[in-house]
């Protein structure tokens, strides 16, 4: 069974750059790597997703090694409102597929 | 278009008791996913169905049932209802299956067992 891994938690300030890592490994070779975004009392929302090498949209850039066993989300320059949980979500290669979501990390930006 | 919504958002049982949860996807979505979350544990992969078929299962007892309806909407059902079952149910849709697709997360019922 795939298996994932991401800090509990991180803090950063207003205005910086935030990478938050996600280790995973067996995942399933032809998928890909998704990064939700959940606020308290709402269910979790769609960021990005990439396949391999980097991705960018409008709110943030995703870095996929080759080997695809860890994806780095990138924040740019997070304000207060990015205070949230993130969670990373993979495919598992074994024979009975299910996705795989990370434990999530609780960002928390401070002013 | 509307987006996913989840009946009751909160509900209070009896150990012991059962539970129905409902699920509308958006329109033209056919992949609902089910997910139990809870302080400790995080986010749980509950099962998944697509066009009325039971893709994939998490690793929960067989006490955690669902099905889907030939217009995508489904229902996840609790027998036997314990304390530790208490907890926020997500339901979320998706155009297909995997990773891929975006998927839209519903409010979530909110599950309280005492």
């Amino acid at each position: 069974l795939a298996k994932t891994t991401q800090p509990i938690s991180m803090d950063s300030y207003e205005g910086q750059e935030v990478n938050i890592t996600c280790s995973h490994n067996n995942i399933a070779t032809n998928d890909y790597i998704t990064w939700y975004q959940q606020f308290p009392s709402q269910g979790p929302r769609f960021i990005i997703q990439g396949y391999k090498t980097k991705v960018t949209n409008e709110v943030a850039s995703l870095f996929i090694p080759a080997d695809r066993k860890s994806s780095t989300l990138s924040l740019p320059r997070v304000s207060l409102s990015d205070t949230a949980v993130y969670y990373c979500l993979v495919g598992d290669m074994g024979s009975n597929y299910q996705l795989i979501w990370g434990a999530g990390t609780k960002l928390i930006i401070k002013p | 278009k509307a987006g996913v919504t989840q009946t009751p958002r909160y509900l209070i049982k009896t150990r012991g008791q059962q539970v129905t949860l409902s699920c509308s996807p958006i329109s033209g979505h056919r992949s609902v996913s089910w997910y139990q979350q809870t302080p400790g544990q995080g986010l749980q992969f509950l099962f998944e169905y697509f066009s009325e078929t039971q893709r994939n299962k998490g690793n929960f007892p067989g006490r955690f049932s669902g099905r889907q309806f030939s217009n995508s909407r489904s229902e996840m059902n609790v027998s036997t209802l314990e304390l530790g079952d208490s907890a926020l149910y997500l339901c979320a849709s998706s155009q297909t299956t995997g990773t891929r697709p975006e998927q839209y997360f519903g409010p979530g019922t909110r599950l309280t067992v005492t």
